[in-house]
């Protein structure tokens, strides 16, 4: 079975900083990986997703993810944070042809944007 | 552009009550699912449709029951509610499999008292 872990509960950046939001997997295969993001009192949003090629994904928003093998990572990165981005990310991993019941969230980081 | 749908955003039910949480999608995806966020626990998959007539268990899918009624419209029952079920419900939808990727509705918070 696949897991997710998101070593970062909580991390604050100021508004202009660049970020990165660590996600690690594992999984036996080439998995499916995600971002998505949930502002308060919201559904979640997908930001980016990663299923072959390219390791450097771009997404919504100005985010992208880089995929990395060899240490089971897929990190999403930003250059400049808007207070807007104040949100619960979540990382999560899929098995092929699932329909959610192999599809793992991971825990999520949530992130605050000093002015 | 109304993407999922869910009705109502707010419930407080007594512990026995029932009732049910209604979830339309617009954008012709075959594949429906109902989670739940706790605190600490994440998101939980309680049920999921992965096309029109199907309906399957997921992680946690004790005390609660499902109806694809057609293509656009997955609903969430609660035959007698308990305080374990006090928790943010979401309906989310996708073009096929959960790896196209899923669109959410924008929850349901559940108070059981």
């Amino acid at each position: 079975a696949q897991s997710v872990t998101q070593p970062d509960i909580h991390i604050t950046v100021s508004e202009g900083a660049s970020l990165e939001l660590r996600c690690n997997y594992s999984y036996g295969a080439t998995p499916y990986l995600f971002w998505y993001v949930q502002s308060p009192g919201q559904g979640l949003q997908l930001l980016l997703k990663y299923f072959s090629g390219d390791t450097l994904v771009q997404g919504i928003k100005g985010f992208e993810a880089e995929f990395k093998r060899s240490q089971s990572s897929f990190n999403l990165r930003k250059p400049s944070v808007h207070w807007s981005d104040a949100a619960e990310y979540f990382c999560a991993v899929g098995a092929p042809w699932n329909y959610g019941q192999n599809f793992v969230f991971g825990p999520g980081t949530r992130l605050s944007v000093l002015p | 552009n109304a993407g999922v749908t869910q009705t109502p955003k707010f419930q407080v039910l007594k512990t026995g009550q029932s009732m049910t949480l209604q979830c339309a999608q617009d954008m012709n995806h075959n594949s429906m699912y109902w989670y739940r966020q706790d605190p600490g626990m994440g998101l939980r998959l309680i049920y999921y449709s992965a096309s029109e007539g199907t309906t399957d268990k997921g992680e946690v899918p004790n005390g609660y029951n499902v109806s694809r009624l057609n293509k656009r419209e997955f609903s969430l029952r609660l035959e007698s509610a308990a305080p374990s079920q006090t928790s943010v419900y979401f309906c989310a939808s996708s073009e096929a499999t959960a790896n196209y990727g899923y669109t959410f509705g924008s929850g349901t918070r559940l108070t059981v008292v």
